[in-house]
């Protein structure tokens, strides 16, 4: 068990629709990362945030948005789902932001997400 | 762009053999590599990492090497055993906790 959770576990719902997904870090952890992770491209980074700040983007597509909240929880929201949204998402955490250097990341259990 | 480069294929070894996972990167600036290993339905689990002022790290069975000059990075299991079927990821960093993961490598433990 990493100590990052992740909610809901699996998620079904159809193209359109509007979804959100939610992470909690590991105690202490101010920094939250999400990937998608989908049979054909592997782990891809999608975005980044430290004490409730964006930090980073990565291939992250202008229909979803994240945030972290001030309990440093964070959420992802994908919206206009299409089908090939549909993959496993994941959360991770680390301590510190990183700037001019780098820590472990810890990643949660995922959410599976299938658009039908 | 930069990526780390496995194209995934399936490694099988005979339980109690030593395994080799093998990563090439691209990004000559990466300074920190990290393995993780990924059961199924499982997410990405912290194995070892290494810094590139490191070219070998050793952890309990795992051992990463890191071989700046070719941009090569291994993994190394001592006596491999079932519980280490898994999908084994290596991801590199640059900086700024931009982490690029490779495909991955399925590693299959014959009992």
């Amino acid at each position: 068990d990493s100590g990052v959770t992740q909610t809901p576990k699996h998620l079904i719902t159809a193209t359109g629709q509007r979804v959100t997904l939610r992470c909690s870090p590991r105690s202490g952890d101010l920094s939250v990362y999400w990937y998608q992770q989908s049979l054909d491209q592997g782990l891809q980074f999608l975005i980044q945030y430290y004490n409730g700040e964006e930090r980073a983007k990565g291939n992250i597509l202008e229909r979803f948005s994240a945030q972290q909240f001030p309990d440093l929880h964070s959420e992802l929201n994908l919206s206009s789902l299409e089908l090939g949204d549909s993959a496993l998402y994941f959360c991770a955490s680390s301590v510190i932001s990183g700037l001019g250097g780098t820590d472990t990341q810890y990643f949660g259990p995922g959410t599976r997400l299938t658009v039908l | 762009g930069e990526s780390v480069g496995l194209h995934l294929p399936t490694l099988s070894v005979q339980e109690g053999d030593n395994s080799i996972i093998n990563c090439a990167y691209s990004n000559s600036a990466s300074d920190y590599f990290i393995w993780y290993k990924q059961e199924s339905g499982k997410g990405p689990q912290f194995i070892i990492d290494i810094r590139s002022n490191m070219d070998k790290r050793q952890g309990q069975r795992v051992t990463v090497l890191l071989n700046k000059t070719v941009k090569h990075l291994s993994l190394q299991i001592a006596a491999t055993q079932p519980g280490d079927s898994a999908v084994y990821f290596c991801a590199e960093s640059g900086g700024y906790q931009k982490v690029t993961f490779g495909t991955g490598t399925k590693l299959q433990v014959i009992p």
